[in-house]
């Protein structure tokens, strides 16, 4: 099945510890995108990149750190910088230059204990 | 300020009861409006895509139209398995990432 699928679902991280997000999509999708969700508040956009070793900060990106080396692949690293890290992350992709809808995976809860 | 704002920000329904969400946005050159269904610690699923003040687009019990400033969502009849938040977002012109308001709550009780 195509899809996009993240892991771990759930992730608790120490005081002063960086932790990474997988995300994987197999659709074949250009563009890859990292939204962060608080309760009470909509999607906000933290990284996207539509092509390979190339990336653009979106309006929450401090504290935040991606890569993007292959195509099907954009991990997201949440760095000790980010002092609220506790959230539900979300990645998407979608193909460019085509108005269409961006797919979803089922995220990764985030605590910081 | 917001681009896209979502009102109410909860809705409470009776079984049956009919309603509408509204989504209002405010960028200049809009290519298209999509509205999202997500379940509690579950990814967003699509739903939507509107791209034309007029355009109307039905599933089930679910209808989506849009204006210049505003697109509804109507839901007819509800049933307690359509309770879920139902998020819009737009895409400005270029190839820019999918711009989300706050969402709605929406719960149905039988």
């Amino acid at each position: 099945d195509g899809g996009i699928t993240q892991s771990p679902k759930y992730l608790f991280r120490k005081e002063g510890q960086n932790v990474t997000l997988s995300c994987e999509q197999n659709l074949n999708h250009d563009a890859m995108y990292w939204y962060r969700q608080d309760p009470g508040q909509g999607l906000r956009l933290i990284y996207y990149s539509q092509i390979v070793n190339d990336f653009q900060k979106g309006d929450i990106a401090e504290g935040y750190s991606v890569s993007r080396e292959k195509k099907e692949s954009f991990p997201l690293t949440v760095t000790s910088a980010q002092k609220n890290p506790t959230a539900f992350y979300l990645c998407a992709s979608s193909i460019i230059g085509a108005v269409t809808e961006a797919f979803f995976g089922q995220g990764t809860r985030l605590t910081v204990v | 300020e917001d681009q896209v704002t979502q009102s109410p920000e909860a809705l409470r329904l009776q079984e049956g009861e009919s309603s509408s969400l509204n989504c209002s946005y405010t960028v200049s050159g809009l290519r298209g409006l999509f509205w999202y269904r997500q379940d509690p610690g579950k990814g967003p699923e699509f739903l939507f895509t509107l791209y034309s003040a007029g355009e109307e687009k039905e599933k089930e019990r679910l209808k989506a139209t849009l204006t210049k400033k505003e697109s509804f969502l109507h839901i007819t009849a509800p049933k307690p398995e359509d309770s879920a938040t139902y998020l819009c977002a737009v895409q400005e012109t270029g190839n820019t990432p999918l711009v989300f308001g706050k969402g709605t709550r929406l719960s149905v009780i039988a």
